[in-house]
């Protein structure tokens, strides 16, 4: 079966402006998470779906959002960039909570 | 808090040779604990998890909950188990699943 999908895989903005990316789950999984990594943070979590509602939230601030839809894909936004936004973004998914969870291949982003 | 500690940012060990991979933990309920693998160029993915405990690329790892670790240990190490190694707890509340990574550990293996 397909793997988490991430898009886009590689973008660059500017400082102050908004980027989108988007995930799709493996076919049947309904909670999708999402997570930033960096060389100086490692992997932190940003938040979790479940079918369209957000469960949980990690500790970022509320530049940082997200949004689930019927058919479980997600998106995540981050708007007012920052440089300290650069990293790997990566998206999780799982059948349910206790399930193994699944990393697609993270989209990494550049602020310029 | 939750939080997950991998002392080791580097370990280098020659093939054959025993490898362990140190994870403290700080949780206070139950935890459920993991080893994730990166292999180069790879995504993240699953590589043991406790309540399993299964034997995965000869890898093995005990949950000891007086010491809060779980290290991942493997009796002899192959040049294709180098990789970053990333230890994780799951911080399962309101029924969410959330984990917490440590820093993870690079294994390099000398052949």
């Amino acid at each position: 079966k397909a793997g988490v999908t991430q898009t886009p895989r590689y973008l660059i903005k500017t400082r102050g402006q908004q980027v989108t990316l988007s995930c799709s789950p493996i076919s049947g999984h309904r909670s999708v998470s999402w997570y930033q990594q960096t060389p100086g943070q490692g992997l932190q979590f940003l938040f979790e779906y479940f079918s369209e509602t957000q469960r949980n939230k990690g500790n970022f601030p509320g530049r940082f959002s997200g949004r689930q839809f019927s058919n479980s894909r997600s998106e995540m936004n981050v708007s007012t960039l920052e440089l300290g936004d650069s990293a790997l973004y990566l998206c999780a998914s799982s059948l349910a909570a206790g399930n193994t969870i699944y990393f697609g291949e993270g989209s990494w982003l550049t602020v310029v | 808090a939750q939080r997950v500690t991998q002392p080791e940012k580097l370990l280098s060990v020659f093939k054959g040779a025993p490898v362990e991979l140190k994870c403290n933990y700080s949780y206070s309920g139950s935890p459920e604990l993991f080893w994730y693998v990166q292999y180069s160029r790879q995504r993240l993915q699953l590589l043991l998890r406790h309540i399993s405990r299964e034997s995965i690329k000869g890898f093995t790892a005990d949950l000891n909950k007086g010491e809060t670790s779980f290290h991942l240990k493997k009796p002899f190490a192959q040049e294709e188990d180098s990789a970053m190694y990333y230890c994780a707890l799951s911080g399962s509340g309101a029924g969410s699943y959330q984990l917490t990574f440590g820093k993870g550990t690079k294994l390099s293996v000398i052949p």
